[in-house]
């Protein structure tokens, strides 16, 4: 079973959709969670931590779910701009030690 | 923010060639340095991990001796991929951990190096 677990999609969406990404992780022992976003052939970028007790930052809005080791990432309002491969990005071992998921990809259609 | 750059950005050479990589950590001071690879649709997988001034720590199933790293300085790590192989072709991104506004914590993520091994 794979450490970080997403759907690959793609997830093909009109503008000023909402869309929804899930996650689960296997490490019932990590202790910080994130999402990043990561255009093609482009590095990741951090878009959001994620808190037991869920953050919204604008259009993003994160859930994390410890019992069921599960991670969830909202976006309202679709742009066109955040076409993009969303990760799902749990800490292994140790705190610095990132473990990334294979991403799911978001095509946000005119 | 913090700033990572790598260098080259993208790397064609022959079989049996060694390449280097280099990233910076151009306005911090980077007390550990993360080398990843991506193979295309894939996932960033750890290579290893460099704390300045003494030997990476690397993953399980990642030959130490062909993947060189050495982080000299708080501001500088090398990855050197040895007698490459075309199976060695992929994104290679470097990370830099410490100086950041949300604490040492953060990981800041090169631009990557894209390597074609003919």
């Amino acid at each position: 079973r794979k450490e970080v677990e997403q759907d690959p999609g793609p997830f093909n969406v009109p503008e000023g959709a909402t869309v929804a990404f899930n996650c689960t992780y296997s490490n019932s022992a990590s202790q910080s969670f994130f999402w990043y976003r990561q255009d093609c052939r482009k590095e990741p970028k951090l878009l959001m931590s994620v808190y037991s007790s869920g953050n919204e930052d604008g259009r993003f809005t994160a859930q994390l779910n410890r019992a069921s080791q599960y991670i969830s990432l909202l976006i309202r309002d679709s742009k066109l701009s955040d076409s993009a491969t969303y990760l799902c990005v749990v800490t292994g071992d140790s705190s610095y030690k990132l473990i990334f998921g294979s991403g799911t990809r978001l095509l946000v259609r005119p | 923010g913090a700033v990572v750059s790598q260098h080259p950005s993208r790397v064609i050479c022959k079989s049996g060639t060694s390449v280097k990589i280099e990233c910076r950590s151009l306005d911090f001071q980077a007390t550990t340095m993360f080398w990843y690879r991506q193979f295309p649709k894939k996932s960033l997988m750890l290579m290893a991990t460099s704390n300045e001034g003494s030997k990476a720590t690397y993953e399980q199933g990642v030959e130490k001796d062909k993947f060189l790293i050495n982080h000299a300085s708080l501001t500088l790590s090398t990855l050197t991929v040895t007698s490459a192989h075309p199976e060695d072709s992929s994104f290679y991104i470097c990370s830099a951990r410490g100086g950041g506004t949300s604490g040492d914590n953060e990981q800041f993520f090169g631009p990557g190096t894209r390597l074609t091994v003919l």
